[in-house]
């Protein structure tokens, strides 16, 4: 069974820049997450899909990301201006609902010059 | 009060040695627990699932105690390949979970 799928896997940018981040979910899979995880630290919920419906987005940035997921299948994260402080791995992952448990991709490594 | 709380250690012990790992967590709705485990650079990946009534894959053993409300987990004869960040994980009792902060182990020779 093919895994969770993102690209790209690094992107350098400078700050006020924009960027997009797009995620594959495992097959089948109902839910799909979007998390930032910055160094020596847990993974923090971005927001959350169910289906093409948000379940959560309570700390996702508004002022400067965003995100959709059209067809209920695949998704894009989008930050546009970004941070020094966006500087991070941004990791999508997908469950079957939202109570089991999650597979992670591998990953976008964001570094904001 | 966070959602779910770890020790973020480190935790240093000699190849051989019994470790155990807690994880709090404050809503006593919560329905599902899990333990991943990240590698350096790497993603998350799913360890075990915390039941109920305990659960245990070879040298590994995750529990729940719901009245103090943490889940554990146990690694026995600790070998250099279990060293890693241990992320537990929680459910809210709805759709939304939540993500300790990791423990850090290091396995010495």
């Amino acid at each position: 069974e093919a895994g969770v799928a993102q690209s790209p896997r690094y992107k350098i940018i400078e700050k006020r820049q924009s960027v997009a981040f797009w995620c594959n979910p495992i097959s089948g899979h109902a839910t799909l997450y979007w998390y930032q995880q910055i160094l020596g630290q847990g993974p923090k919920l971005l927001i959350q899909f169910q289906n093409n419906g948000v379940v959560d987005d309570s700390q996702l940035p508004k002022d400067r990301f965003s995100a959709e997921r059209l067809k209920g299948v695949d998704s894009t994260l989008k930050i546009q201006p970004a941070k020094l402080e966006d500087s991070a791995v941004y990791l999508c992952a997908s469950s079957w609902d939202g109570a089991y448990e999650q597979y992670f991709g591998p990953g976008t490594r964001l570094t904001v010059t | 009060r966070k959602e779910v709380e770890q020790d973020p250690g480190p935790f240093n012990v000699p190849e051989g040695a019994t470790v155990a790992f807690n994880c709090t967590y404050s809503n006593s709705a919560s329905q599902s627990f899990f333990w991943y485990r990240q590698d350096c650079r790497k993603e998350p990946k799913l360890l075990m699932s915390v039941y109920s009534s305990g659960n245990e894959d070879g040298r590994f053993t995750a529990q729940l105690n719901r009245a103090s409300q943490y889940i554990s987990l146990l690694i026995r004869d600790s070998k250099l390949s279990d060293s890693a960040t241990y992320l537990c994980a929680v459910n809210d009792g709805g759709n939304q979970f939540y993500f300790g902060t990791g423990t850090s182990l290091t396995v010495i020779p």
